[in-house]
């Protein structure tokens, strides 16, 4: 099985400058989140997709950020004009759509590692 | 109030002990379900084990068991014949009422660094 996959693992820009980090989702799963985890804390909620619908956004995610999954498969994450403060681990999850959990547990990628300077 | 508290920063266990980490949670919710994750240097969170706040069994996936004390609203890992590959970061999350399609959003704790040393 292929798991989800995140591209780049990593990311050095100078701030001000826009970044567009991917996610690839386990094939067969229609949702699709993005998480942000800052050192010592634990994953905190950005977004997720139900096919290429967004249906929730954190107040997390200020207007210089924006989500896509524009056929509702992979997706997109790109933070425009990158402030020192959006520096952390970006990650990103999946999960199948299913009445009865676990079976729509959230399966997670390795992360992109933003680091802003 | 933290909706997910792991007290623990960081715990060291001697190779083949068994291990219990904390994780106690606050929700007004009847239906929710607990995770525990395992995140590795390498970043990637790893699913455990799941409990739904309407089973009766404490839920079980090989070395992994939770002790789930509703009444107390702790979720607690323990991890039975510890290894070195055990030696990772382990975050309980929550996901609220989860008879809510649209509800799908985790709420994690800190975490705990568990060390295995030799």
């Amino acid at each position: 099985d292929t798991g989800v996959s995140q591209d780049p693992r990593h990311k050095i820009t100078k701030r001000g400058q826009n970044v567009t980090f991917r996610c690839d989702p386990i094939s067969e799963h229609n949702r699709l989140y993005w998480y942000r985890q800052t050192l010592g804390q634990g994953p905190e909620f950005l977004t997720y997709f139900q096919n290429e619908a967004q249906l929730e956004k954190s107040r997390l995610l200020s207007d210089r950020f924006s989500a896509e999954r524009p056929k509702g498969s992979f997706s997109t994450l790109e933070i425009q004009r990158t402030e020192q403060g959006d520096s952390a681990m970006y990650l990103c999850a999946s999960s199948q759509l299913a009445e009865i959990p676990p079976a729509d547990t959230q399966y997670f990628g390795p992360g992109t590692r933003l680091t802003v300077l | 109030a933290q909706k997910i508290t792991q007290t623990q920063p960081g715990m060291f266990v001697q190779e083949k002990e068994a291990v219990t980490l904390d994780c106690t949670y606050d929700t007004s919710d009847q239906s929710y379900g607990l995770f525990w994750y395992k995140q590795p240097s390498s970043g990637e969170m790893i699913f455990l084990i799941y409990q739904g706040s309407y089973d009766e069994q404490n839920a079980t996936e090989g070395r992994y068991s939770l002790n789930f004390q509703k009444a107390r609203k702790s979720a607690n890992l323990v991890i039975s014949a510890s290894q070195l590959g055990d030696s990772a970061m382990y975050f309980c999350a929550m996901r609220e009422d989860i008879s809510n399609f649209g509800n799908e959003k985790l709420t994690f704790g800190t975490g705990t660094r568990l060390t295995i040393i030799p």
